[in-house]
């Protein structure tokens, strides 16, 4: 699986859009972009997950450029319960590889009032 | 409700004293998982299987047994447990659809600490 980087952190206030990026330059050519959020003591929890360009569902929306060696997660006008560590995962979704999940150290999003 | 349950929530045990914590889920899927979170470490991958009586190592597995003998249930066993496996323990779930095998479906996570 492609090794992704992340921030460590950020910090927003309610009301705001927040953007957290992810590199992935050695994605491949199969890999999918998955995207979890895990708030403390609790399980991490699917967010969104994507190939290319944009995909949009009713938490977030996930902005791929063509090279695919970045995405972007966007969080429409967060409230503090969405204060959470976000995780960026690539993996392929066909190959033998896909049952294993490498969670980096994801990025610690503060949302402040 | 569809969900992954883990029995028990917190757990303290004292070296040595074999335990086994469960894991059970109510979607059929194929696909169970067990991971550790440790603080600067992430979320590591101890066992996982992807059928009844089909099981494979992750990236931690020693001092960890599992089994699945049934679709539904996949228990994490602690022959001996030592104070390294303190930690965070969260079971997962997951269709092997093709479609999204990247979707995993986590567990409330059990707390064990090892004294």
């Amino acid at each position: 699986l492609a090794k992704t980087t992340q921030p460590i952190s950020m910090d927003s206030y309610e009301g705001q859009e927040v953007n957290i990026t992810c590199s992935h330059n050695n994605i491949a050519t199969n890999d999918y972009i998955t995207w979890y959020q895990q708030f403390p003591s609790q399980g991490p929890r699917f967010i969104i997950q994507g190939y290319k360009t944009k995909v949009t569902n009713e938490v977030a929306s996930l902005f791929i450029p063509a090279d695919r060696k970045s995405s972007t997660l966007s969080l429409p006008r967060v409230s503090l319960s969405d204060t959470a560590v976000y995780y960026c995962l690539v993996g392929d979704r066909g190959s033998g590889g896909y049952n294993k999940l490498i969670f980096g150290a994801g990025t610690r999003l503060a949302v402040h009032p | 409700e569809a969900q992954v349950t883990q029995n028990p929530r917190y757990l303290i045990t004292v070296t040595g004293k074999k335990l086994t914590v469960t894991c059970s889920q109510n979607m059929n899927h194929e696909y169970m998982s067990w991971y550790r979170q440790d603080p600067g470490l992430g979320l590591r991958q101890i066992y996982y299987s992807m059928n009844v009586e089909v099981t494979d190592k992750g990236d931690v597995p020693e001092g960890y047994k599992v089994s699945r003998k049934e679709k539904r249930n996949f228990p994490l066993i602690l022959e001996s447990p030592s104070p390294n496996q303190t930690s965070l323990y969260f079971c997962a779930s997951s269709p092997l659809t093709g479609l999204d095998t990247d979707t995993q479906y986590f567990g409330p996570g059990t707390r064990l600490t090892v004294l």
